[in-house]
């Protein structure tokens, strides 16, 4: 969906490193969250936010941190990239006025290797 | 843990045939939707059947729900090369305002 950008698109990255994926969207959403998908493992919640000073921890947000900058904005940092944090990165965003719906849109996704 | 099961986790057939994916889950849930992606791309919304909603048709997509089972199944009907793609369930669970997502089943529709 091109209202929600990813950068970069792709990385590659060493053990130690500290990087940051950025997401951006225009879609005027509330709601942004940040998954990875790893294969046959589907997609996995790393972390989310409801607004800009609602940071919630998903299902597997160790060696993660996110900054909510602005509504449009949801940025994820690894710290110290590991190996093992080798896996495709999506952000998605949903509107809190659909509450009972609760579709998301995706990004194209970030492609992150750690050697 | 994940929440959704889906089964196949491969499913390959021939063009025109129909294409049916099961996924089941563990807790409450608003509603449940299913996505498709593409190879390496991000994930694009198809359908959403609420709790209270048993079926539900989109063009060529039949999605029903079985709540007392915890289950549901997305029907795609006279299967196109262009439907070769992953198909993920996801489970609105109730009052947490999160998706979860199925490991997904791999849906190959051969020319």
């Amino acid at each position: 969906d091109a209202d929600v950008t990813q950068t970069p698109r792709n990385r590659i990255t060493k053990t130690g490193k500290r990087i940051m994926l950025e997401c951006s969207q225009t879609k005027g959403h509330d709601r942004m969250y940040w998954y990875r998908q790893d294969p046959g493992l589907g997609l996995r919640l790393i972390y989310y936010s409801f607004d800009v000073k609602d940071i919630n921890k998903g299902e597997i947000s160790d060696g993660y941190s996110v900054s909510r900058q602005a509504q449009a904005k949801f940025s994820l940092s690894l710290e110290s990239a590991i190996p093992n944090q080798t896996a495709l990165y999506f952000c998605a965003t949903s509107d809190r006025t659909a509450l009972l719906y609760n579709e998301q849109f995706f990004g194209p996704g970030t492609r992150l290797t750690v050697l | 843990s994940q929440q959704g099961e889906e089964d196949p986790q491969a499913l390959s057939i021939q063009e025109g045939e129909n294409a049916t994916m099961n996924c089941s889950y563990k807790t409450s849930i608003n509603n449940l939707q299913w996505y498709r992606q593409n190879s390496g791309r991000g994930l694009v919304h198809l359908i959403l059947i609420r709790s209270n909603e048993r079926e539900k048709h989109s063009g060529r997509l039949r999605v029903t729900l079985d709540t007392s089972k915890k289950s549901s199944s997305l029907l795609i009907t006279a299967s196109r090369a262009a439907d070769t793609a992953s198909y993920f369930c996801a489970t609105d669970v109730s009052n947490t305002g999160k998706l979860i997502f199925g490991q997904g089943t791999t849906l190959q529709v051969k020319p």
